[in-house]
């Protein structure tokens, strides 16, 4: 597609249940970037994607979080037993990592909210 | 380690008054500078970007940044602030030379900016 694809655009779940956020980035970018961002703390670096190499998951708040990206292009955020504390939007970016110039395109996120 | 520290979390002017978002960065090596803009319930997109080319950089929307490596400063500016530029602001820096990983891209809280009619 044109851009960064998210999905779902908002989600609603109860405290405990796992949520699958699912991220599809643009065609030929080989880095793949999660971040979280809530209200007034800016944005949170979770876990970085590049091409076949390990993920970079030093960002992951705890081990409830994990992602997986198949094939070099569609990746799944996974939060298991979530918290209320997990409320926040998540935002998926990529871009051409090598050339390393920072620049990233952002998808509108996927906005969660736990009851 | 490399920061950025963004005064202000929210800035409020008049329709037709100058913009000015501050930003520092902390660093031991010369670094990218960025400043990205969120509208509301839209992701983030690249407003303008200092790559070590010239020190004032230009971007969307009439916006334009200065590049100061005496103050560490990246500060962005507009001369005439218009209703459709109210939205989140954020600076971020990132090196030409790192090895990979995400944390070659910092950002700092972001800024709201709030324009009043």
């Amino acid at each position: 597609g044109a851009g960064v694809s998210q999905s779902p655009s908002n989600k609603v779940t109860e405290k405990g249940k796992d949520v699958e956020l699912r991220c599809d980035p643009i065609s030929g970018h080989t880095a793949l970037y999660w971040y979280r961002q809530s209200l007034g703390q800016g944005l949170e670096f979770l876990i970085y994607f590049q091409g076949n190499s390990a993920p970079d998951k030093s960002g992951l708040p705890s081990d409830r979080f994990s992602a997986e990206r198949t094939g070099g292009s569609v990746s799944t955020l996974t939060i298991q037993r979530t918290q209320q504390e997990d409320s926040a939007v998540y935002l998926c970016a990529s871009s051409f990592r090598t050339r390393n110039t920072g620049e990233l395109f952002f998808g509108e996120g996927s906005r969660l909210t736990v009851l | 380690a490399q920061s950025v520290t963004q005064l202000g979390s929210h800035v409020s002017v008049s329709e037709g008054a100058l913009v000015l978002l501050r930003c520092n960065y902390s660093s031991s090596v010369p670094p990218y500078l960025f400043w990205y803009v969120q509208y509301p319930n839209q992701g983030l997109q690249l407003l303008l970007k200092y790559t070590s080319a010239a020190t004032l950089v230009k971007g969307i929307n009439g916006f334009e940044a200065e590049f100061k490596k005496s103050e560490t400063s990246f500060h962005l500016t507009k001369p005439s602030a218009h209703m459709s530029d109210a939205a989140e602001y954020f600076c971020a820096v990132s090196f030409p030379y790192s090895g990979g990983g995400a944390d070659g891209l910092t950002f700092g809280k972001g800024t709201h900016l709030i324009i009043q009619p």
